[in-house]
């Protein structure tokens, strides 16, 4: 069974700090990774997409990803307060167009 | 332009009875998804429509629900009758195109089923 694992924190960081998401996932056939945040009571929002190992900068996110560790991995710079919400890791295998979602992450971003 | 759009936001009803959500997606959209969340889970998927016909109910959980889209328009997930463990929020997703994910997926903000 494929699997996505996150850990569900929360995670606190100061404002202006980096806030550092992982997301782990259990099948090697997977090809693409997706980042969510889901602010409460409203609608998943995709923020990042990669597909190939390394880096993909997008303005303050950074998504991180190592095939070869299976983990998958966003970076929030300069963290702000609004920032405060959960974001979800969603990972689809080669042969499949649904993705597979982890539990999700809550941030909490304090001034 | 509208976004997905899901109805009732909330829905509150007794073991064994009937609900029926429902779901637009953006205009255009031939690919629908109905999710579900579940308390402390993970949202998982249910199924997938093209158009009107179902491409994918591999996680449907059982014949208690009922997915239609006639017309290849909206669509309505019917439970009938409710058991307390479909308690759950229900998001419908549409996205354009090819059944790819790449081309982003719009989730709408989910229906907030209880059944007590």
């Amino acid at each position: 069974q494929k699997e996505v694992e996150q850990n569900s924190g929360p995670l606190s960081v100061p404002e202006g700090a980096i806030a550092s998401l992982n997301c782990t996932y259990s099948d090697r056939g997977s090809q693409s990774f997706f980042w969510y945040r889901q602010y409460s009571g409203k609608s998943p929002e995709l923020i990042m997409s990669i597909y190939s190992n390394g880096d993909k900068e997008d303005g303050r996110f950074t998504a991180q990803l190592n095939k070869a560790s299976q983990y998958v991995s966003l970076l929030i710079r300069d963290s702000q307060p609004s920032d405060s919400a959960t974001y979800l890791c969603a990972v689809r295998a080669g042969g499949s167009y649904i993705p597979t979602f982890g539990r999700g992450t809550s941030l909490i971003v304090h001034p | 332009e509208a976004g997905v759009t899901q109805f009732p936001s909330h829905s509150v009803i007794e073991k064994g009875q009937t609900v029926t959500l429902r779901c637009d997606p953006i205009s255009g959209h031939d690919n629908l998804y109905w999710y579900r969340r579940v308390m402390g889970k993970e949202i998982k998927f249910l199924l997938h429509f093209v158009k009107e016909s179902k491409q994918d109910e591999s996680g449907m959980p059982n014949n208690r629900f009922l997915a239609e889209r006639t017309g290849g328009t909206y669509s309505t997930l019917k439970v009938q009758p409710a058991e307390l463990e479909d308690s759950g929020v229900y998001f419908c997703a549409s996205s354009q195109g090819p059944a790819r994910w790449d081309t982003e997926a719009f989730f709408g903000q989910g229906t907030r089923l209880t059944v007590v």
